[in-house]
């Protein structure tokens, strides 16, 4: 399967532990998103990297939420002293820079439950 | 920036029947439309796409065409079948050099035998 994955595909948790989720992207992408969807909504945009560089991270929800990419491969999203309102899926996606279509690849998401 | 509306359900439809889900955009030029489709359990699958206005995306019997006079992608497929029951998604780029995309709310359908 070359899709985007994503581990683990569900996590539950109490108040105030942290958490960590991963994807890995399309082999090829070098753009890697991350997306919060909760109930009902669309997916909301959180932080994007280009290759291992984080290029745009002021959408992400508070300072405990952060996210890396350290050699332009797989990312990590971390959200620290969870809170119940932190409850909702996690998407990533990939794409490939060029083009213009701005086409994004989505993996099958982390739902996060916070207890 | 760019928001994006459509039409919010459920919508409940007999097998058969035609479907339309209408989307409208905000953004001036000329951005790329999608409409996402998400079954239960999984994440979002690209159904189909268009890159400039008169552009028709088509997949699986569902077509939109980018309309710039109207600033709309509205969704149309002739005869739904029961497999097609999930939430779509009309979806476009926004910020600042396009690369996050904005979500519409999603659409449930639901298509009954």
């Amino acid at each position: 399967d070359t899709g985007v994955s994503q581990d683990p595909r569900h996590k539950i948790t109490k108040r105030g532990q942290n958490v960590t989720f991963r994807c890995d992207p399309i082999s090829e992408h070098n753009r890697l998103y991350w997306y919060r969807q909760t109930l009902g909504q669309g997916p909301e945009f959180l932080t994007y990297f280009q290759n291992e560089a984080q290029l745009e991270k002021s959408r992400l929800l508070s300072d405990r939420f952060s996210a890396e990419r350290p050699k332009g491969s797989f990312s990590t999203l971390e959200i620290q002293r969870t809170e119940q309102g932190d409850s909702a899926m996690y998407l990533c996606a990939s794409s490939f820079q060029s083009g213009s279509s701005h086409e994004q690849f989505f993996g099958p998401g982390t739902r996060l439950t916070v207890l | 920036g760019n928001s994006v509306t459509q039409m919010e359900g459920p919508v409940t439809l007999s097998e058969e029947a035609f479907l339309t889900i209408n989307c409208t955009y905000t953004a001036t030029g000329y951005p790329s439309l999608f409409w996402y489709v998400q079954y239960p359990g999984e994440g979002l699958q690209l159904l189909l796409k268009a890159t400039k206005a008169d552009d028709k995306g088509s997949n699986k019997g569902f077509e939109a065409t980018y309309r710039k006079e109207t600033t709309s992608f509205h969704l149309e497929k002739g005869s739904v079948q029961v497999s097609d029951s999930a939430v779509y998604f009309c979806a476009s780029p926004s910020g600042a050099g396009s690369y996050q995309l904005t979500f519409g709310k999603g659409t449930k359908l639901s298509v009954i035998p």
